[in-house]
């Protein structure tokens, strides 16, 4: 079964509001979550490292003051896409990594900003 | 620079051949390798994990390993339609995040 949930499966904004996306450990804690972004027939795009009780770490060229990350609880990181544009629009997946190493996916949250 | 190189493909087979994936990375120092399995439209599902040279099967699916090398390949025996898909390699380099490779699109022909 799944070990990750994420929550919205999709959403749909008008452009300039903001959206929050829930990413779940199932079962088992998690210090640190990453998250991804994928656009249409591109591959996987490292957004930043979602650490609990720190800061997030962000990958070169990811504004850290439009996607907020919060990593409440060792179960539970939230991305928040603020003033979210349509060139936001894309695939976010979060990930946790279990038993050391090993990453399990979200099931992804699809944006679209009209 | 940490990287992770696969063909983009796409990789096509018959339905009941053997699909080879190959993927190279360029950290000599590297111990732990998946293979991801993404669908269209879908987020990715680990099929493998490997950190010992050599071969590791699961069902219809073995990865094989050659740190000396650095290389790893997964192949699929008996391939399906349903097979059809892009595998994502994934390497971890030390403390790092897991580095993926772009992707192979396989398409399985019926």
């Amino acid at each position: 079964g799944a070990v990750v949930s994420q929550h919205p499966s999709w959403v749909i904004c008008k452009s300039g509001t903001s959206v929050k996306i829930e990413c779940r450990s199932l079962d088992f804690q998690a210090t640190t979550m990453f998250w991804y972004r994928q656009f249409p027939k591109q591959s996987l795009m490292l957004m930043a490292t979602s650490n609990e009780g720190s800061k997030a770490t962000y990958e070169q060229g990811v504004e850290k003051d439009k996607f907020l990350i919060n990593h409440a609880s060792l179960t539970l990181s939230t991305l928040t896409v603020t003033s979210a544009h349509p060139e936001d629009s894309s695939f976010y997946i979060c990930s946790a990594p279990k038993d050391t190493d090993t990453q399990y996916f979200g099931p992804g949250t699809r944006l679209t900003v009209l | 620079q940490k990287e992770v190189e696969q063909n983009s493909g796409p990789l096509s087979v018959p339905e009941g051949a053997i699909a080879s994936l190959n993927c190279t990375y360029s950290d000599r120092v590297s111990q732990s390798f998946f293979w991801y399995r993404q669908y269209s439209g879908k987020s990715p599902e680990l099929i493998m994990s490997i950190y010992s040279n050599g071969d590791k099967e699961d069902g219809r699916f073995t990865a094989q390993l050659n740190k000396a090398s650095q290389y790893v390949s997964l192949l699929i025996r008996d391939s399906q339609p349903s097979d059809s898909a892009t595998y994502l390699c994934a390497v971890k380099f030390g403390n790092t995040p897991l580095v993926f490779g772009k992707g192979t699109r396989l398409s399985v022909i019926a």
